[in-house]
């Protein structure tokens, strides 16, 4: 079946850039929706955008400004970036198939996740 | 944006027995809910979509219902691996969003 791996630094200082990457295997990464949701330490779970096998993006607004989520097909992968990341960025980070554009909906199956800590 | 509030925060049952937990959402959402559990230190994993159908491998004791604006989720005759944190998502429009979650603890 389809499994998920996030990877990436696991430290980032403020003002500077996070940058993941979510590993596909188990099937292509095609015709599928791919999401990117993170969890503050203790609190809900945040949308933080989607990128189409195709490469069309959506994000949610409150991250619009600093969020570019990419997808390399030849390597069955799709990455997020997010720029001038603050403590508030501190998080959880999951990977997941978007399924919200098909017959039933959910994100399914899910990364294991990626605590990313914002500090210097 | 839609907010999804799921109540209650916290729900104390003890083994054998039902829970039942709610999400209401802001305004209207049809019937697209999708209910997630989440253990410590794992991701959550998809129980219902679309408010009433199970994914795959869930076991028939889950089950979900509600449209419009009020869900529920039930979990019949609870077995020990079920007490977990529970979260409800819509997928109704942008952004997507999700409730802060009912924690189901032992009792």
């Amino acid at each position: 079946q389809v499994r998920l791996q996030e990877s990436g630094p696991g430290l980032v200082k403020p003002s500077e850039t996070l940058s993941l990457t979510c590993s596909v295997s188990g099937g292509s990464i095609g015709s599928n929706y791919w999401s990117w949701i993170r969890q503050p330490p203790g609190k809900g779970l945040e949308w933080i955008g989607y990128v189409f096998y195709s490469g069309s993006t959506n994000y949610n607004p409150s991250l619009k400004s600093r969020v570019t989520i990419s997808v390399d097909t030849s390597k069955n992968q799709f990455s997020l970036q997010l720029t001038s990341v603050t403590a508030a960025d501190t998080a959880v980070y999951y990977c997941a198939r978007d399924l919200n554009f098909g017959v039933n909906g959910g994100f399914d199956p899910w990364g294991q996740g990626t605590l990313v800590t914002v500090s210097s | 944006e839609i907010v999804l509030t799921q109540s209650p925060a916290t729900l104390s049952l003890s083994p054998g027995e039902r829970a039942t937990l709610s999400c209401r959402a802001s305004q209207t959402i049809r019937n697209y809910l999708a209910w997630y559990q989440q253990k410590p230190g794992q991701a959550p994993r998809l129980l219902i979509s679309d408010a009433s159908n199970r994914a795959t491998g869930i076991p028939a004791r889950f089950s979900g219902s509600g449209s419009g604006t009020d869900f529920t989720l039930i979990i019949s005759n609870l077995e020990p691996e079920d007490f977990a944190i529970y979260l409800c998502q819509q997928r109704s429009s942008w952004p997507i969003t999700f409730g802060q979650g009912t924690r189901l603890e032992i009792k």
